[in-house]
This record gives C-alpha cells, sequence and structure tokens, in this order.
C-alpha cells in the first residue's frame, strides 16, 4: 500500500524567507511520481511541481523546488521568497504507475505566512 | 493545462434529499474521473474511480448505493448522493485524466463542490 506523511500540521514563516514542507513517502514500487498542491481558502487544488521516481535532478518551478532524496523516500517542498499569497493548505501526493494510478495524498500542512 | 468544472459550487439541502454534482472536462476527453471528499481541515480522501462507459470502481468503506457515480460520456462524470444526511455534508471534488495528455501533470482538478446538510 500506498502511504504519504506529512508531520508538519503548520508551519508560520516570515515573508520573503524561505520555507521547507516536509513529506515522506511509501511504497514498494519502482515507478511512481510526487506531487504537489497548494489548497487556498477557495478550496481550488493547484498544482505546483511534479518528481518522477526516475528523474535524477530537483524539479524546479519557479520559486518552487522539490528536495527530492529517494533513498530516504523524502520529498521535501522549498518555497523560496515566500509571499503573504502562498499562505495556503499544501498537499503531498503520489501515484503509482500502475492500475488505475490513483493520487493518495498526505494529510497537509497549513503554512502562514507572517507580514 | 486542462480545465475541469464542477456544477454546483455549494449545494444546502435537507435531510433525505438526493444531490447531484456535475464534474465536466471542458477542453479534454477524460477517460477517468475521480471523485474525491474533504472534510474540514483534512486531506482529500478518494471516493471512487469512475471510467468512461463502465462503471465505477469505489474505495473501501464508500457506499456505492450511497454515492451513484454515473461517467455517461467523455466529458461528463456525475456524483449523486442518495438521501443525504448531515454526515454528508463536505467538499467533494473531482479530477479527470486525460490519457492523451502527454506530461505528468494529467490529473485536474475541478473548484469543488461544498455540500451542506440540514
Amino acid at each position: 500500500a500506498q502511504k504519504i506523511t506529512q508531520t508538519q500540521p503548520g508551519m508560520f514563516v516570515q515573508e520573503k524567507e524561505a520555507v521547507t514542507l516536509d513529506c515522506t513517502y511509501d511504497t514498494s514500487d519502482p515507478s511512481y511520481g510526487l506531487f504537489w498542491y497548494k489548497q487556498p481558502s477557495s478550496g481550488e487544488m493547484i498544482f505546483l511541481i511534479y518528481q518522477g521516481s526516475y528523474d535524477q535532478q530537483n524539479a524546479t518551478e519557479g520559486r518552487y523546488s522539490l528536495n527530492f532524496q529517494k533513498a530516504r523516500k523524502s520529498a521535501n517542498l522549498v518555497i523560496s521568497a515566500s509571499q503573504l499569497g502562498d499562505s495556503a493548505m499544501y498537499f503531498c501526493a503520489m501515484r503509482v504507475n500502475q492500475g488505475a494510478q490513483k493520487l493518495v495524498f498526505g494529510q497537509g500542512t497549513r503554512l502562514t505566512i507572517n507580514p | 493545462g486542462a480545465v475541469v468544472s464542477q456544477h454546483p459550487s455549494w449545494v444546502i439541502c435537507k435531510s433525505g434529499t438526493s444531490v447531484k454534482i456535475e464534474c465536466r472536462s471542458l477542453d479534454f476527453q477524460a477517460t477517468t474521473m475521480f471523485w474525491y471528499r474533504q472534510f474540514p481541515k483534512q486531506s482529500l480522501m478518494l471516493m471512487a474511480t469512475s471510467n468512461e462507459g463502465s462503471k465505477a470502481t469505489y474505495e473501501q468503506g464508500v457506499e456505492k448505493d450511497k454515492f451513484l457515480i454515473n461517467h455517461a460520456s467523455l466529458t461528463l462524470s456525475t456524483l449523486t448522493v442518495t438521501s443525504a444526511h448531515p454526515e454528508d455534508s463536505s467538499f467533494y471534488i473531482c479530477s479527470a485524466r486525460d490519457f492523451s495528455f502527454r506530461s505528468y501533470n494529467e490529473q485536474f482538478f475541478g473548484p469543488g463542490t461544498r455540500l451542506t446538510v440540514l
């Protein structure tokens, strides 16, 4: 079975600082993908970044980067130069690349950016 | 990315009534759609996977007779909450997959439907 664990229920960061949101995963499948989504108070799920299990380099998308440590089974999200608009819930998710290819979500981390 | 819509965005109903939620892929054909449920301050829990033209696959613990899913076309899936009760109040989110979309970001989420059962 696949499992995603996010151990930080809440994070508080000063504006313009960098922040790391933790995510560990568990799967026995060799082929999988890891996703990070942002969910503002409006409820929509906004895709941020993706990392494939066979990708050699860490994924980056603008201010977002993914610190992928395969041996440790961790996929932490790093947000550089945080902005007030970054305040939201953040979910880590995993998709195993076989069968129905369902997404399994972690519990989420509520990030609050303070001015 | 592709666009997925949901209708209605919010609904309030009386206990015992049935509510239908629509999920549409607007600019692509979705061979697979997923329905999630999210309680306040909790994560998304997958309820079922629906494939166009076939029966939905429900996750363990989800009552298929309570949550009826129909995926009659490549652009529309519906979730009907039958005989809704206050404990069914939740945020329901759908997502759609387009297998012809070659990017890894191939599951697109709708904006969600907030259901409140009085």
